[in-house]
């Protein structure tokens, strides 16, 4: 069946990096893209980015510029998203969800979440 | 980017009633040239990731029941559940891919009266 399965839980200190991956599954991975979506704890969902696994095109949302680096690797249908010099209000449950490969649209298969806590 | 808001906050709803959820978007996701609009809608149950029921404003996703429907067009739209059962309640999230900077609402909480 059709799956992404993403790390596990993260703890980190304000100022270091994280990188989660969300592995896929059931599907040719090249034929679409990823989106990264989180929440912070009992918020809404913000879309981080999108990356398309067939050509490595990335769009990133505004805010994150500069501090979010999207990847894939084809040949372990894996792909990474690494967010940088980290705060407080960046904890939350990063989501990995299956996008289009041209552009982000709608995103029909999730991953189960990876919790970031953010803590001195 | 574009700011979508929905109404209400949160609504309760007796089974088997209807539930009725808006989302309104900051300018028109209505592509001119193919007459598509860009907005899909989501449910999140606690300790769940999102779970997509409607892509291009009323297009339902395989194996979504059909008393979940979108409707709408431009920059007023609605998710409506015609007969609310108990596994609906969860949080109901619309979303634009009009920009290439996807962008959701707040949220709707909808519970059982």
């Amino acid at each position: 069946q059709v799956q992404l399965v993403q790390s596990g839980a993260e703890v980190k200190k304000p100022g270091a990096s994280v990188k989660v991956s969300c592995k896929a599954s059931g599907y040719t991975f090249t034929s679409y893209g990823i989106s990264w979506v989180r929440q912070a704890p009992g918020q809404g969902l913000e879309w981080m980015g999108w990356i398309s696994a067939y050509n490595g095109n990335t769009n990133y949302a505004q805010k994150l510029q500069g501090r979010v680096t999207m990847t894939t690797d084809t040949s372990t249908s894996t792909a990474y998203m690494e967010l940088r010099s980290l705060r407080s209000d960046d904890t939350a449950v990063y989501y990995c969800a299956r996008d289009k490969s041209t552009v982000t649209k709608w995103m029909d298969v999730w991953g189960q979440g990876t919790t970031v806590t953010v803590s001195s | 980017d574009i700011v979508m808001t929905q109404s209400p906050d949160s609504l309760a709803v007796s089974l088997g009633e209807r539930a009725t959820i808006n989302c309104k978007s900051s300018q028109s996701v209505l592509y001119s040239s193919n007459n598509k609009n860009y907005l899909a809608w989501y449910q999140q149950k606690p300790g769940q990731p999102p779970k997509l029921l409607i892509y291009w404003a009323s297009t339902r996703e395989s194996g979504v029941p059909d008393r979940f429907s979108g409707s709408g067009s431009g920059t007023d739209f609605t998710l409506t559940i015609s007969s609310l059962q108990a596994e609906d309640v969860a949080v109901y999230y619309c979303q634009q891919y009009y920009s290439t900077a996807a962008t959701f609402g707040p949220g709707t909480k909808v519970d059982i009266k």
